[in-house]
Parts: structure tokens; sequence; C-alpha cells
């Protein structure tokens, strides 16, 4: 069975300190996907990224990036100089390494909240 | 945009009593999915349907049924709620073009079961 543990439940920054965000994932396959997904206050789910199992570059995408390493099962989400509008709760989440129809498996979800 | 509505968006409703919930895309997506969302418990999928007609369980699927007739509608039914189903419903999708291993999110229906 597939698990993602997301150990943080809330984290409180200042604008423009960095966030590092936590997952650490279980799984018995050699091959697999990785993503992360934001959820404003607003409600809506919004996809940020996927990583293939394979590819352990690190990405960078503006202020946020990545960093994948299979040898711990870690798939943390950086967020450098935070803003007020990062506000939102980060979900971890794993699926199965198919062409489609991946069904995910999400981590509990990391509240962060950004100061001014 | 992945043309994804659900409906209602709210609902209340009373134990014992049937709902059904619907999803609607615009895209001739086939891969769809509902999940629900609790507090400590991230997203936790249903059911899946992977075509008109196919369907399969998902992790918490005890109380609840799903119908696909069609490509672009996947109902979900809740045959007699329960309090402990009084949660955030999420519909996704994959296969979008381009992006086909992503699953993209409707807004989310909001089910009270007093």
């Amino acid at each position: 069975a597939q698990k993602v543990t997301q150990a943080q439940t809330e984290i409180s920054v200042v604008e423009k300190e960095d966030v590092t965000l936590d997952c650490v994932y279980e799984t018995r396959d050699t091959t697999y996907y990785l993503f992360w997904y934001k959820q404003p206050p607003s409600g809506e789910l919004v996809f940020l990224i996927r990583r293939n199992s394979f590819d352990e570059q690190n990405e960078i995408s503006g202020r946020y990036s990545w960093n994948f390493q299979k040898s711990t099962s870690s798939f943390n989400f950086t967020i450098t100089a935070s803003q007020v509008v990062d506000s939102a709760v980060y979900f971890c989440a794993l699926s199965e390494y198919k062409a489609a129809g991946n069904k995910l498996t999400f981590g509990g979800g990391t509240r962060v909240l950004v100061k001014p | 945009d992945a043309g994804i509505t659900q409906s209602p968006r709210h609902k209340v409703t009373e134990t014992g009593t049937p709902v059904t919930l619907r999803c609607h895309q615009t895209e001739n997506h086939r891969y769809m999915y509902w999940y629900r969302q609790d507090p400590g418990h991230g997203l936790r999928l249903i059911h899946y349907s992977y075509g008109v007609k196919d369907t399969d369980k998902g992790e918490v699927s005890d109380g609840y049924s799903v119908s696909r007739s069609k490509t672009e509608d996947f109902l979900l039914t809740l045959e007699s709620a329960t309090s402990s189903q009084t949660s955030v419903y999420f519909c996704a999708i994959s296969g979008v073009a381009g992006a086909a291993y992503e699953q993209y999110f409707g807004p989310g229906t909001r089910l009270t079961v007093t």
C-alpha cells in the first residue's frame, strides 16, 4: 500500500522568510509519480508539479523549488521569500506509474500561514 | 481551465436520505475520480472511472456508489447519508492533452449531513 506523510500540520512564517514543507512517502513500486498541490483559502486545488521517480533532478519554478531524494523517500518543497499569497494548504501526493488513470494517495496536508 | 463543474456546491441533508452529487466535464476526458477531503486526512479516493460504465472502488468506497452513463458526467450517490459522510467532495479528471498524468480538480461540493 502507498502512504504519504506530511508531518508538519501547520507552519507560520513572516513574509520574505523561506519555508520548507516536508513530504515522506512509502511505496513498493520502483517507478511512480510524485505531486504537489496547493489549496488556497478559496478552496480549489491547484496542481503545482509532477515528478517521475526515475528523474531525481531538483526543480525550480520562480520562488518554488522541489528536492526529490529517492534514497530517503522524500519530496520536499521550498518557498523562497514567502509572500502573503502563499498562504494555503499544500498537499503532497503519490501515484503509481501508469500512462493514465493514476490514482492519487495524498498526505494530510501542511497549512502555511504567511504573515505580513 | 479543465472545464470541470460540480453540483450542487453546497448541500445540507438529513441522516438516512439519499444524496447524489454530479461532476460534469466538457473535454471528453476518459478518467474521472471522486475524492473526499477531511481534516488531517488530505484527500481520499472514493471511486474512479476509466470509461463509460467502467468504474472501480477506491480507498473509502463503503456507503457510496457511482455511475457514468455518459463520458461527461460522473455521479456519486450516498445511498443513505450518515453524519460521517459530512465532508467536502472533489471530482477530478486526468488525461488532459500535454499533461496526461496530472489530475485536475473541480471546485468541490460541501456536504453536511445532520
